[in-house]
């Protein structure tokens, strides 16, 4: 079975600060990782996958299998970031992912 | 292009009642997928089609059924409303050719 945790419901911060969101996942094969976010009033929408291995927003994922996570990543946090942000494994399936619990991060003035 | 598209934005239901979601798309996606989304349990995928003609089940399909008669839209049915089915419902599409999911704007029901 596969399984995507993310341990932090709620993340606060403060503009300027480095913010770190973790998720980690279970899964037997190769799998591919998203993070997906939903700013406020706004639809869900993909932030990055890791296979691009590309920084978006100034965010960054990388996935390290042997610790089975792919953590979300910004040096500098900025007041836009507050968002909901989930992580998803494209596993078993190649038609479906598997969702997070999600993580609300708030980045204060 | 509206992209994805869900009908209504809101709705209230007494427990008992039917009501069906409607998911519409212009993207010429493939596959779509409608998502229930609750406070700490994340995006949950209830039923998912990989084209149209054809559906399966995800992870909470019980007391919900789909049908995706037309490829550009995929209808989630509630036979007989019950207050667990209180939450806000997302529509995705996705091409397939890509692992993108474009997501609508979300029906938020209530059952009372």
């Amino acid at each position: 079975a596969q399984r995507v945790t993310q341990p932090e419901k709620l993340l606060s911060v403060f503009k300027g600060a480095p913010v770190e969101l973790k998720c980690n996942y279970s899964y037997s094969g190769s799998p591919e990782l998203f993070w997906y976010v939903q700013y406020s009033r706004q639809r869900l929408q993909l932030l990055l996958r890791h296979i691009s291995r590309e920084s978006i927003k100034g965010f960054t994922a990388d996935l390290n299998k042997g610790e089975t996570s792919f953590h979300l990543k910004k040096p500098f946090a900025q007041e836009e970031d507050s968002a909901m942000y989930y992580c998803a494994l494209k596993g078993t399936s190649g038609s479906r992912l598997t969702f997070g619990e999600g993580t609300q991060l708030t980045v204060n003035p | 292009n509206a992209g994805v598209t869900q009908t209504p934005k809101f709705r209230v239901l007494k427990t008992g009642q039917s009501m069906t979601l409607l998911c519409a798309q212009d993207m010429n996606h493939e596959y779509m997928y409608w998502y229930r989304q609750d406070p700490g349990m994340g995006l949950r995928l209830i039923h998912y089609s990989v084209g149209e003609g054809t559906t399966a089940k995800g992870e909470v399909p019980d007391g919900y059924n789909v049908s995706r008669l037309k490829k550009q839209n995929f209808l989630l049915g509630l036979e007989s409303a019950a207050p667990s089915q209180t939450s806000v419902y997302f529509c995705a599409g996705r091409g397939g050719g890509t692992d993108t999911q474009y997501f609508g704007p979300g029906t938020r029901l209530t059952v009372l």
